[in-house]
């Protein structure tokens, strides 16, 4: 069975510091992958999706980014965070090829900054 | 573009008693539907969804929704609720088929039981 793992849990970090988010998949091999943020009483808001190693495309301007140095790893960083990056972070992933949609979450990282 | 309307935003219920929570999208063909639960501080897991055909979906723990295209909505029901079905729950509008897993999410419905 396919799992997903996300890490760290929980993170607060000071205004201008560094971020790095990490997610695995396993139990299947090229998987779409996805970031989400999901910000307080709000719904999901799609930052990044890739379609396999180093193909990554950004659905809204902003100071992340994302990366996916192997077929199941999947970054989101910061160089410099801002307030405004606070929020729930989830990580999910969706089968290609006959592509039901259906998306598979991690349990989150709740990112703090101050 | 797509959107997903969850119009409400909180919702109270009796234990025992029924459920429905509503969602409006809009898209300009044939929609990918979901409804998901979130659990706090923890990720959503898919309880149903519509591509095609029946127009009634049965999904996980009891649910079910009804596509209404006329209407443009994919409501979710449940019978009988339970304390454990307490938690917030999104619907969803997926892009094209390639696309499917770029969904576009509701605000969310938090759902509170009470016993």
């Amino acid at each position: 069975s396919q799992t997903i793992h996300q890490w760290p849990a929980t993170l607060v970090q000071p205004v201008g510091s560094p971020l790095s988010l990490e997610c695995t998949v396993e139990g299947t091999s090229n998987p779409n992958l996805y970031w989400y943020r999901q910000a307080a009483g709000r719904g999901l808001q799609l930052l990044f999706y890739s379609i396999g190693i180093d193909q990554i495309s950004s659905e809204v301007p902003q100071n992340l980014s994302a990366s996916r140095p192997q077929d199941r790893q999947f970054i989101l960083s910061s160089k410099k965070l801002l307030l405004s990056d606070s929020g729930f972070y989830l990580c999910a992933w969706s089968f290609k090829g006959t592509n039901t949609g259906e998306l598979f979450f991690g349990e989150g990282s709740r990112l703090t900054v101050l | 573009a797509q959107s997903v309307t969850q119009p409400d935003i909180h919702i109270t219920v009796s234990e025992g008693a029924s459920l429905e929570l509503r969602c409006n999208y809009s898209y300009g063909a044939t929609p990918y539907l979901f409804w998901y639960v979130q659990s706090p501080g923890q990720g959503l897991q898919l309880l149903l969804k519509y591509f095609s055909g029946d127009t009634l979906v049965q999904g996980i723990k009891g649910f079910e929704a009804e596509f209404k295209r006329s209407q443009s909505s994919f409501n979710l029901r449940k019978p009988s609720v339970h304390w454990s079905d307490a938690a917030e729950y999104f619907c969803a509008v997926g892009r094209t088929n390639t696309n499917a897993g770029k969904s576009t999410f509701g605000d969310g419905t938090t759902l509170t039981v009470k016993p």
